[in-house]
């Protein structure tokens, strides 16, 4: 059953902690995507990436690092200098061909305190 | 910047009666539209799309049409159903042939009562 697998559902850490949401997609997508939600905000894209070992920042990537080692796999570190770190974290993928939808994962919910 | 705008926060509908949901953009690259569907806790679901080429796209029970004059996109379910009550982004993105990045809107909240 194909799919993207984000983990944990549910995160918390204390402020000046670096923390890696994990996400992992058998899809075979070539493009992964991070998009953070916040309450009364739409989706906003923090990296993409659309080939292994390659990323480029989306619109809001200060505060944040990913690597792309495997096809499958785009962990997002969000770090100490993110100033708003809680929010709904979102995973996709996509065949990165045009017109190709994005695939979500069912997210991460970090809480930083 | 909003480049892609869903002016109304919530809707409510009756169960049967048609939703409409409605999307304004503002960037021209912008030629691919997609509906997303999104439950409390989950990610978002695709629903429908359409590219600038057309201006209606139907799917079942959904429908989407664009008017690139007016840079306006809107989603019809018909009849509408209580499963139907979730959050509805829009999104865009131009046709580049590269990464499917996508600019979303801020999103509408359908409930469908009984």
């Amino acid at each position: 059953d194909g799919g993207i697998t984000q983990s944990p559902k549910y995160l918390f850490r204390k402020e000046g902690q670096n923390v890696t949401l994990s996400c992992e997609q058998n899809l075979n997508h070539d493009a992964m995507y991070w998009y953070r939600q916040d309450p009364g905000q739409g989706l906003r894209l923090i990296y993409y990436s659309q080939i292994v070992n390659d990323f480029q920042k989306g619109d809001i990537a200060e505060g944040y690092s990913v690597s792309r080692e495997k096809k499958e796999s785009f962990p997002l570190t969000v770090t100490s200098a993110q100033k708003n770190p809680t929010a709904f974290y979102l995973c996709a993928s996509s065949t990165d061909r045009a017109g190709s939808p994005l695939h979500f994962g069912n997210g991460t919910r970090l809480t930083v305190t | 910047d909003q480049q892609v705008k869903q002016n109304s926060p919530s809707l409510s509908v009756q169960e049967g009666r048609i939703s409409i949901l409605n999307c304004d953009y503002t960037n021209s690259m912008f030629d691919y539209f997609l509906w997303y569907k999104k439950y409390p806790a989950e990610g978002p679901t695709f629903l429908i799309s359409i590219s600038s080429i057309k201006d209606k796209n139907e799917d079942g029970r959904f429908t989407v049409f664009l008017n690139k004059s007016a840079k306006h996109l809107s989603l019809h379910i018909v009849p509408s159903q209580p499963g139907d009550s979730a959050v509805y982004f829009c999104a865009a993105r131009g046709d580049t042939g590269t990464a499917s990045k996508l600019t979303f809107g801020t999103g509408t909240r359908l409930q469908v009562t009984l």
